[in-house]
């Protein structure tokens, strides 16, 4: 059964900081790996989708990276603002079975100005 | 705006009770997706419909029932409400083709079983 952790569960760092968060899952049988965001109240807006074939996804200040061997990828955030405070959910899409997408917990960050 | 809507936001019920949750897309998306989400547990797949006509269970799908009523409508119904359904109730949907795409999901239906 494919699992999804992040950690650290929660992160606060200073403005203008670059920093990583973390995804593991346990089997590298997938077909994408995305990363979502959410705010309080709100739904999951789609960050970065990698493909199984991908190595990294890039969209403005955000990096995200692909090491399915390892089981693991990594968002990182430059320059980080205030308005990056949210919740970062990384999440999986198995390659066999159900159309589904298999979820970590989530990273609560916290951009102090 | 395109996107996912999800009706009502906001819902308090007592166990027992039943209830439909609603949810359309615009974008012209052929699978719809519901999912809950609970502290400490994340988000799990309730019930999913890959096309218009089919549905099938996800992770979690004792006590509740759905109906893709047509290629935008998604609906999920708890026939009789129990505390353990409070939870965060989310709709997602997705174009299933050659490419990769992402998912896309409503705001959410905060419920409330008391």
């Amino acid at each position: 059964k494919q699992e999804v952790t992040q950690i650290p569960a929660a992160l606060s760092v200073p403005e203008g900081e670059n920093l990583v968060l973390n995804c593991s899952f346990t089997d590298s049988a997938i077909y994408n790996l995305q990363w979502f965001r959410q705010d309080p109240g709100k739904g999951l807006t789609s960050l970065l989708l990698i493909q199984s074939s991908q190595r990294e996804q890039t969209s403005g200040r955000l990096n995200a990276s692909l090491d399915k061997s390892s089981g693991r990828s990594t968002l990182y955030i430059a320059a980080s603002q205030p308005g990056d405070s949210a919740t970062y959910l990384c999440a999986v899409r198995p390659l066999q079975g159900a159309q589904k997408l298999v979820f970590g917990q989530g990273t609560r960050l916290t951009i102090n100005p | 705006n395109a996107g996912v809507t999800q009706t009502p936001k906001f819902q308090v019920l007592k166990t027992g009770q039943s209830m439909t949750l609603q949810c359309a897309q615009d974008m012209n998306h052929n699978s719809m997706y519901w999912y809950r989400q609970d502290p400490g547990m994340g988000l799990r797949l309730i019930y999913y419909s890959a096309s218009e006509g089919t549905t099938d269970k996800g992770e979690v799908p004792n006590g509740y029932n759905v109906s893709r009523l047509n290629k935008r409508e998604f609906s999920l119904r708890l026939e009789s409400a129990a505390p353990s359904q409070t939870s965060v109730y989310f709709c997602a949907s997705i174009w299933e083709g050659w490419s990769n795409q992402p998912q896309h999901f409503g705001d959410g239906t905060r419920l409330s079983i008391l």
